[in-house]
């Protein structure tokens, strides 16, 4: 089992619609947690931290779930711009990254 | 802003043949790490130092090898190339992972083992 998942996706949605990814890590001493955006050939670039009392930044919410192990993405109103795959990232104390696999996002006119 | 600085952009090799990547940062972190990321996949973490002179194993290691002697610069080197190696590589860096701090990524090297 990987140790870090992610919804596989695709995910084709139209412009203006929400919607949600979400991600399950296994490692209990996780220590923090992000989202980060990567455009096509392009080096990834941080979208967010996630925090246990959840954190809002425009159109994006990102909520964290310690007891479950679960982190989740949420996008309102989509735009094409949006279009991008989406990686799941979570940390240990100890100083090691580890990422998803990325869940793509298309979104359509 | 330098930022992340990696080189070269792009590479082929032979098999067999060994090389350096480097990786070099401007903003004076503790932490930097390197990652491949291959065809469909998230990035898998190859080696990472948490500080100039300690340097320790991520998830694929074989095959690489790192050294930190400066805290600007984390060269990752192919001791002898193999087409399984063939993939992007990210270097990246951030200030300390015991914090809720962001990590900056180089632009990738693009590595073609034929």
């Amino acid at each position: 089992r990987k140790e870090v998942e992610q919804d596989p996706g695709p995910f084709n949605v139209p412009e203006g619609a929400t919607v949600a990814f979400n991600c399950t890590y296994s490692n209990s001493a996780s220590q923090s947690f992000f989202w980060y955006r990567q455009d096509c050939r392009k080096e990834p670039k941080l979208l967010m931290s996630v925090y246990s009392s959840g954190n809002e930044d425009g159109r994006f919410t990102a909520q964290l779930n310690r007891a479950s192990q679960y982190i989740s993405l949420l996008i309102r109103d989509s735009k094409l711009s949006d279009s991008a795959t989406y990686l799941c990232v979570v940390n240990t104390n100890a100083g090691k990254s580890t990422f998803g696999d990325g869940t793509t996002l298309t979104v359509k006119p | 802003n330098a930022g992340v600085t990696q080189t070269p952009k792009f590479q082929v090799l032979k098999t067999g043949q060994s090389m350096t990547l480097q990786c070099a940062q401007d903003m004076n972190h503790e932490y930097m790490s390197w990652y491949r990321q291959d065809p469909g996949m998230g990035l898998r973490l190859i080696h990472y130092s948490v500080g100039a002179g300690i340097t320790d194993q991520g998830e694929v290691p074989n095959g690489y090898n790192v050294s930190r002697s400066t805290t600007e610069d984390f060269p990752l080197r192919l001791l002898s190339a193999a087409p399984s190696q063939t993939s992007v590589y990210f270097c990246a860096s951030s200030y300390s992972t015991r914090l809720n701090t962001e990590a900056f990524f180089g632009q990738g090297t693009r590595l073609t083992v034929v």
